[in-house]
């Protein structure tokens, strides 16, 4: 079975700082592929980053930069300078290999709040 | 602009009702994909479809059924058989079905069951 445990409900942090959201995951899949998603109050999810297994160079996109650690299962998520926009929740995603394509198995999202 | 639509916003229903959830995209995706999220979960998968008249159960399917018709549609129906359909459903959409692919959002329905 596949699944993705984010341990941290709920986060804070002071605008223009760096915050890590937290991600475990299990699979017995060789290849797969892992995603952040960010809902901000509207509700509508939105990628923020993603990464490939078989890379061993951490993805980054701006602000927002992964910490993968293949061996722990470890999927974490850095913003760095952050910003009143990056409010919302965020969700740390599994696409495992097995099953052949896009079949994500999502996590149960951690809130973070940021603080003018 | 191109993008995926869901509707409508809101949705009540009586219990014992069969109650229909559009998605619309203009992206040209041949993949699309249903989920339902509950409050202070994750989302889950109830079904998908990767080509025109083709479509599978996800985790989740049974009291749901799916119709795909057409690239860029594809409903939801939430059965009287659905236990607990009170929820927050989103449909995505790929512009395929592999590992790297992206899928885009919709901006959801919310069900509520009187």
């Amino acid at each position: 079975a596949q699944t993705v445990t984010q341990s941290q409900p709920e986060m804070s942090v002071q605008e223009a700082e760096t915050v890590t959201l937290s991600c475990t995951y299990d699979t017995s899949e060789s290849d797969y592929y892992l995603f952040w998603y960010k809902q901000p109050p509207s509700r509508q999810m939105i990628l923020v980053i993603r990464q490939e297994a078989y890379k061993q160079q951490n993805a980054t996109e701006n602000r927002f930069s992964v910490n993968f650690q293949k061996a722990a299962k470890s999927f974490s998520l850095k913003i760095s300078d952050s910003q009143l926009g990056d409010a919302a929740m965020y969700f740390c995603a599994l696409a495992p290999g097995d099953q052949g394509a896009q079949k994500l198995v999502f996590g149960q999202g951690t809130r973070l709040t940021i603080n003018p | 602009d191109g993008g995926i639509t869901q509707s409508p916003k809101y949705l009540f229903r009586k219990e014992g009702q069969n109650v229909t959830l559009s998605c619309e995209q203009n992206l040209n995706h041949d993949a699309m994909y249903w989920y339902r999220q509950d409050p202070g979960q994750g989302l889950r998968l109830i079904y998908y479809s990767q080509i025109v008249n083709d479509f599978q159960k996800g985790d989740i399917a049974e009291g749901y059924s799916v119709s795909r018709e057409k690239k860029e549609s594809f409903p939801l129906t939430v059965t009287s058989a659905q236990k607990n359909p009170t929820a927050f459903y989103l449909c995505a959409s790929s512009i395929g079905f592999l590992l790297y692919n992206e899928q885009f959002f919709g901006p959801g329905t919310r069900l509520t069951v009187l």
